[in-house]
């Protein structure tokens, strides 16, 4: 069965700083368009971040420069470093998947596969 | 970065109902387009890409229209578990975006 299973949130204090884990099971990381969106509460999805199977990245611009997506091979595991916290990063942070078409390997830039969401809470 | 505006941002529905969400990109995005559902407490499922695809194992009474700047999902028949929240994103450039959201309510 192919799933995420995300780790990580917690509290921290304004400034602080927190790493998410992701672990992918029935798939491998390294070969997969992998991301994070997020949804702070009373609100909807934000796009955060993405890495590519040959390791270009992109970010949300309310994140760039703050956080940081890397994945480690040999776990098979998915990160997100969030750095200088902030109470607008509180949300429940989602992994995710960028669906590849069985058909040709297309890529499509939408995610397929979800983790189930961890909370991430900024507050002194 | 494009902004995704949907409309409307909540409808009452009853089962059986047909129910139509727009999604207009603020620039053209061709059919760079996906729809999302999402229930409370649980995380989003993809229904359709490229605007108009329907995802594996996603019901057909779910269809997904438009391309360059204008967009919309339908649901037929609406079903008890239908009533969700749903998302438009563009992923033509990034960063990708959503719209807002929709909350399909019961009537």
């Amino acid at each position: 069965e192919v799933q995420l299973v995300e780790s990580g949130g917690g509290l921290v204090q304004p400034g602080g700083s927190l790493r998410l884990a992701c672990a992918a099971v029935g798939f491998t990381v390294n070969s997969n368009y992998m991301g994070w969106v997020r949804r702070a509460p009373g609100k909807g999805l934000e796009w955060v971040s993405v890495i590519y199977s040959d390791g270009t990245t992109y970010y949300a611009d309310s994140v760039t420069g703050r956080f940081t997506i890397s994945r480690d091979n040999s776990k098979n595991t998915l990160y997100l470093q969030m750095n200088s916290l902030t109470t607008d990063d509180r949300a429940v942070y989602y992994c995710a998947r960028d669906l590849v078409l069985a058909a040709g390997g297309i890529h499509v830039a939408a995610f397929d596969i979800w983790g189930q969401g961890t909370m991430v809470t900024v507050s002194s | 970065a494009i902004r995704m505006t949907q409309s409307p941002s909540s409808l009452s529905a009853s089962t059986g109902d047909r129910v139509t969400i727009t999604c207009r990109a603020s620039q053209g995005i061709s059919n760079y387009l996906a729809w999302y559902q999402q229930k409370p407490g649980k995380a989003p499922n993809l229904l359709i890409y490229a605007a108009s695809t329907l995802q594996s194992g996603v019901p057909s009474r779910f269809s997904g229209s438009g391309s360059g700047t204008d967009f919309t999902l339908t649901i037929s028949c609406l079903q008890s578990e239908d009533f969700a929240t749903y998302y438009c994103q563009q992923y033509y450039i990034y960063p990708r975006t959503f719209g807002q959201g929709t909350k399909v309510e019961i009537k």
